[in-house]
């Protein structure tokens, strides 16, 4: 009973290093999100996707890429890391739109 | 413009009295509303939803948090708080006129501290 598995959970990274997060889920949800988590700031949508072969842009994009050749799993790259990317970054799936999300566990990353 | 405000950074309370974290949001329409909690070095779990009818909803682990439209509230509450609530909660908003929108729209947190 995985639910939403990200990879990996710790990484750092130098600065202009590329990197990709893998985020995973078993539920045959349609709707995926990545988020960021910063300090007295809540949750940031970076990109989401509404179903397999769709993306879009969420509130802060910038610097990010995402894919998501399959249904189950969905993919967000740094293409050259900045050290404001310094982050926690979370993986988030549901059923439909307003349904509730289910969040991978996290994954710390530090860019010097 | 939506928003999500958790005015207390911290709140502190004693094991076995009642709880309250509080939340106000702001949308142009009629909101969905969320609580979620966050366990130290955990993603977050769902909590509770109000999406219509019943302005008081009841979720998980004894929580339960009143819809007020007036006072555009929506403030998370326990009637007997235990240590292991102790927890980062998170509200967040999302205007259900709002169809091209699929952001929700999170508070910034509240960590909730119970003392034994």
């Amino acid at each position: 009973n995985a639910g939403v598995t990200q990879t990996p959970k710790f990484r750092v990274l130098k600065t202009g290093q590329s990197m990709t997060l893998l985020c995973a889920q078993d539920m045959n949800h349609e709707y995926m999100y990545w988020y960021r988590q910063d300090p007295g700031m809540g949750l940031r949508l970076i990109h989401y996707s509404v179903g397999e072969g769709t993306t879009a842009k969420g509130e802060v994009p910038d610097g990010y890429n995402v894919s998501r050749l399959k249904k189950q799993n969905f993919l967000l790259g740094l293409e050259s890391a900045a050290p404001s990317q310094t982050s926690v970054y979370f993986c988030a799936s549901s059923y439909f739109r307003e349904d509730i999300l289910f969040f991978g566990s996290g994954t710390q990353l530090s860019v010097l | 413009a939506q928003s999500v405000a958790q005015p207390e950074d911290q709140v502190n309370v004693a094991e076995g009295n009642p709880l309250t974290v509080k939340c106000t949001y702001s949308v142009s329409g009629n909101p969905y509303l969320f609580w979620y909690v966050q366990y130290p070095n955990r993603g977050l779990q769902f909590l509770l939803k109000y999406i219509t009818g019943d302005n008081l909803v009841k979720g998980s682990y004894g929580f339960e948090a009143e819809f007020n439209k007036s006072q555009t509230s929506f403030h998370l509450k326990k009637p007997s708080a235990l240590v292991s609530d102790s927890a980062l909660y998170f509200c967040a908003v999302r205007d259900k006129e709002e169809d091209s929108n699929y952001q929700l729209i999170w508070g910034a947190g509240t960590k909730l501290i119970i003392k034994p």
